[in-house]
């Protein structure tokens, strides 16, 4: 099946300590995008990367990290200096090409500080 | 600053009844405007829309964008209790290559 996958489901962190959300996807996409959504606020963009080994800010960058190795992947981190890490994470994917704009998710991971 | 406002934030109506949507933006640079619907987990995607003018029709759910005020709408006809989500609106452009969202519209659909 073609799509994007996120996982864990439900991650837990404790204080000081660094976790990393997982994002694959199958889809051939070039572009790979991390967004938080906490209630009521909508989605903002965390990362995003438009070809592997190359990744830009967003707008609340701050305290996360990632990586693009693969095409497939692309890994968050969610580091200790982002002190209200808990929200609801989600994955995106989409092709570079002129005027495609639709982004498709994964299901998302939830993080909770312990 | 690249802004998207969504009307109302939570609306609650009885199944079969129509409702609308609303969606304004301030973007520079603006491409598209996307809509999706957020049921528990991924949003998944409905329309999008680059034309003013131009109506998207998918079933029950219709959208159209208007250029010039800077807005757009989605209609839900004939709704059912499986039409209950939140409904994110969403515009490309501006500076960075991801969507801005809005705060989204929650909807429940009374049986």
């Amino acid at each position: 099946d073609g799509g994007i996958t996120q996982s864990p489901k439900y991650l837990f962190r404790k204080e000081g300590q660094n976790v990393t959300l997982s994002c694959e996807q199958n889809l051939n996409h070039d572009a790979m995008y991390w967004y938080r959504q906490d209630p009521g606020q909508g989605l903002r963009l965390i990362y995003y990367s438009q070809i592997v080994n190359d990744f830009q800010k967003g707008d609340i960058a701050e305290g996360y990290s990632v990586s693009r190795e693969k095409k497939e992947s692309f890994p968050l981190t969610v580091t200790s200096a982002q002190k209200n890490p808990t929200a609801f994470y989600l994955c995106a994917s989409k092709q570079t090409s002129w005027l495609q704009e639709t982004q498709y998710f994964g299901p998302g991971t939830r993080l909770l500080v312990l | 600053e690249d802004k998207v406002v969504q009307s109302p934030l939570s609306l609650v109506v009885h199944e079969g009844d129509t409702v609308t949507l609303n969606c304004s933006y301030e973007v520079t640079n603006f491409r598209s405007l996307l809509w999706y619907k957020q049921e528990k987990k991924a949003p998944t995607f409905l329309f999008m829309l680059t034309s003013s003018g131009i109506e998207k029709k998918s079933g029950r759910l219709s959208s159209i964008l208007d250029k010039k005020e800077l807005f757009s709408i989605l209609n839900i006809t004939a709704t059912q209790t499986g039409d209950s989500a939140i409904y994110l609106c969403a515009v490309g452009g501006g500076g960075a290559d991801g969507l801005t969202f809005g705060k989204g519209t929650h909807l429940i659909i009374q049986p």
